[in-house]
């Protein structure tokens, strides 16, 4: 069935350091693709997207590019901040027209100043 | 800006009692969901609806049910709550996928639940 894994964290890192997150899916055909972040206490926001092969989707200096090759879609940012600090879930459209999506597990990222 | 309410960011509840979780969107989105999200789990579908009065069955509905009497709310409820239904809960709303519409899902912020 479809999947979506996701390194585990949590993840620590220094301020300014740079970031990857990956992730990979296993799904029937090209689904589209998410990340999002979930800041403390708070709901998931939608952080970026990409619907095809070799889009890059990019919002507030992450980046990650829907690779079909080998169907992953690694979040990246090159510096960090403390206010990057939450949990970043990886996602992929399940297809259908009521546009279900399914999770990665999500990774604890935590920033140090 | 799209906005998701839950109607309660902490609950608590005892076993065995009879729990409502609301959530209302205000984009006009046919799509509705809910899901509980648990440390190392990650996010799991409970229900989901795609029209008034239709739902349909996520990954893990056992034990739970839905209501959805208006186009803009969905309802969650715990007929009987249990100590293993402690657990953070999200609702989401969307758009049907359709052309040049990608399913991208709102969040509202949550409610912790705990049953005693």
């Amino acid at each position: 069935g479809d999947s979506v894994t996701q390194m585990e964290g949590p993840v620590t890192l220094s301020e300014e350091a740079f970031l990857t997150i990956n992730c990979t899916y296993t799904a029937t055909g090209y689904p589209s693709l998410f990340w999002y972040v979930q800041y403390p206490g708070e709901g998931l926001q939608l952080l970026l997207k990409a619907t095809k092969a070799d889009d890059k989707g990019s919002n507030k200096g992450f980046e990650a590019t829907y690779r079909k090759e080998t169907t992953s879609f690694h979040l990246e940012k090159g510096s960090v901040q403390v206010s990057d600090s939450a949990v970043y879930f990886c996602a992929a459209g399940r297809g259908g027209s009521q546009g279900n999506l399914i999770f990665g597990k999500g990774t604890k990222l935590s920033v140090k100043p | 800006d799209v906005k998701v309410t839950q109607s309660s960011r902490y609950l608590v509840k005892r076993t065995g009692e009879k729990v409502f979780l609301e959530c209302v969107q205000d984009m006009d989105h046919e799509n509705m969901f809910w899901y509980r999200q648990d440390p190392g789990l990650g996010l799991r579908l409970i229900y989901f609806s795609y029209d008034v009065k239709m739902k349909e069955k996520g990954d893990i509905p056992e034990g739970y049910s839905v209501s959805r009497e208006k186009k803009e709310r969905f309802s969650l409820i715990l007929e009987s709550a249990s100590t293993n239904q402690t657990s953070m809960y999200l609702c989401a709303s969307s758009h049907p996928l359709g052309a040049g519409v990608v399913e991208t899902q709102y969040f509202g912020p949550g409610t912790r639940l705990l049953v005693l």
